[in-house]
Parts: C-alpha cells; structure tokens; sequence
C-alpha cells in the first residue's frame, strides 16, 4: 500500500515570497491533516479536513496560510507572504475514517521550508 | 487544556539493555495516547496507541507501552534495545471533545553499540 505523498521534499524562498505543498493521502482515507514541525518542537496543527469539508482551522493563520482539499483528495497548501518563522517542516497526515481523536494518523515525509 | 510532557529531550541506552521513554499527560475526560518515532528527513511512524481496554499495549518493532491512570502517564518500553531504535520519539494525546491530537516536544533515543 503506498503512503502518504508529499512534494516537494525542500523548498528554499526569500520572505515575502509566496509557497504550495502538495498532498496525495493514503487512497480511500477520508481525514486529512496539515502540521508545521519547527525544529526542536512536535508537530502542531494547522487544519484538518474530513473528505474535502474542514473540520477545524483553529491554528492556521489565516491572514496568510490556506489550504484546500478538492474532490476530497489531494490537498494544497499555501502560504503567501512567506515569513521567515514559517520555516518549518510541513507534515501531511491521513487517516482511513471520521472518528476522530481514536483514529491512527500516518503521515507524509514532509516537505522542509526554509524562509531566507 | 491537553498537554503532554515528555521531561527527557535525550535518552542513551546500551544495545541490548532495557529501553524507556517517559510521556505524562493532562486532558479532560478519558485521554486517548499514541507513539510516533521519527528517522531523520522521514515522516511520523505510528508505533501504538492506547484507547480503551488492557493498560499494556503492544506496537510495532518490540515496543509497549503502559497507561496508568492514577500517574497521567504512557511511558513507552522495549527490553532489549536495538541500535536501529535510534531516532526522536513523540508522545501525543486527545482529549474527550478533541478530534485530533496534541504531540509532545520529542525525546531523542540514542542507542549506543
């Protein structure tokens, strides 16, 4: 079965400028999550999707991060204007059904933002 | 509020010894608890998690954990340590009403040959 896909790996941008990640979850999970590790930290939350409805953005600034799940698939992330404290690794994480907190979360290998 | 602590940011144990990562926690309700390691430039692996039922559970790769309620906590466990356990462990938890999890800051395993 393959995993939770996630592109690009790296991605080098000056502040101010804009960004996107990609997301392609596990095939038939319908939760998908976005997180932002900064280094030295866990994973914090940004937004979580239940097929391509949103279940809680609490976290996610949104003054300058959004996100979207078309079709209740693939997912994108953007950010624009790019701050240097976004320079993290952004997480994709699925999960097979909408129970929420009970549900096991398999994640992507990350996409590594550096904002210069 | 959820939290979870995870008091050791380095933990470094023989090869072949006994292994345990230390996780405590604070939720409202009935906590749900999960492992994660993490390889360098590698996503989370899910190792086991805890939701209802026996308080020992068993994971992935060796590894167990024992939820005691009366401690608020999950402490992760091995017996016998292997060099290729070596990498950064998460603790997560979600509390009654949350419907996603909250991830303690990471202890890096060192398992020294």
């Amino acid at each position: 079965e393959a995993g939770v896909a996630q592109s690009p790996r790296y991605k080098i941008i000056e502040k101010r400028q804009s960004v996107a990640f990609w997301c392609n979850p596990i095939s038939g999970h319908a939760t998908l999550y976005w997180y932002q590790q900064i280094l030295g930290q866990g994973p914090k939350l940004l937004i979580q999707f239940q097929n391509n409805g949103v279940v809680d953005d609490s976290q996610l600034p949104k003054d300058r991060f959004s996100a979207e799940r078309l079709k209740g698939v693939d997912s994108t992330l953007k950010i624009q204007p790019a701050k240097l404290e976004d320079s993290a690794v952004y997480l994709c994480a699925s999960s097979l059904g909408t129970s929420g907190r009970r549900e096991t979360q398999y994640f992507g290998p990350g996409t590594r933002l550096l904002v210069l | 509020a959820q939290s979870v602590a995870q008091p050791e940011d380095q933990v470094n144990v023989a090869e072949g010894n006994p292994l345990t990562v230390k996780c405590t926690y604070s939720v409202s309700g009935n906590p749900y608890l999960f492992w994660y390691v993490q390889y360098p430039n590698r996503g989370l692996q899910f190792l086991l998690k805890y939701i209802t039922g026996d308080n020992l559970v068993k994971g992935s790769y060796g590894f167990e954990a024992e939820f005691n309620k009366s401690q608020t906590s999950f402490h992760l466990k091995k017996p016998s340590a292997l060099v290729s356990d070596s990498a950064l462990y998460f603790c997560a938890v979600s509390e009654t009403g949350a419907n996603n999890l909250f991830f303690g800051t990471g202890t890096r395993l060192t398992v020294i040959p």
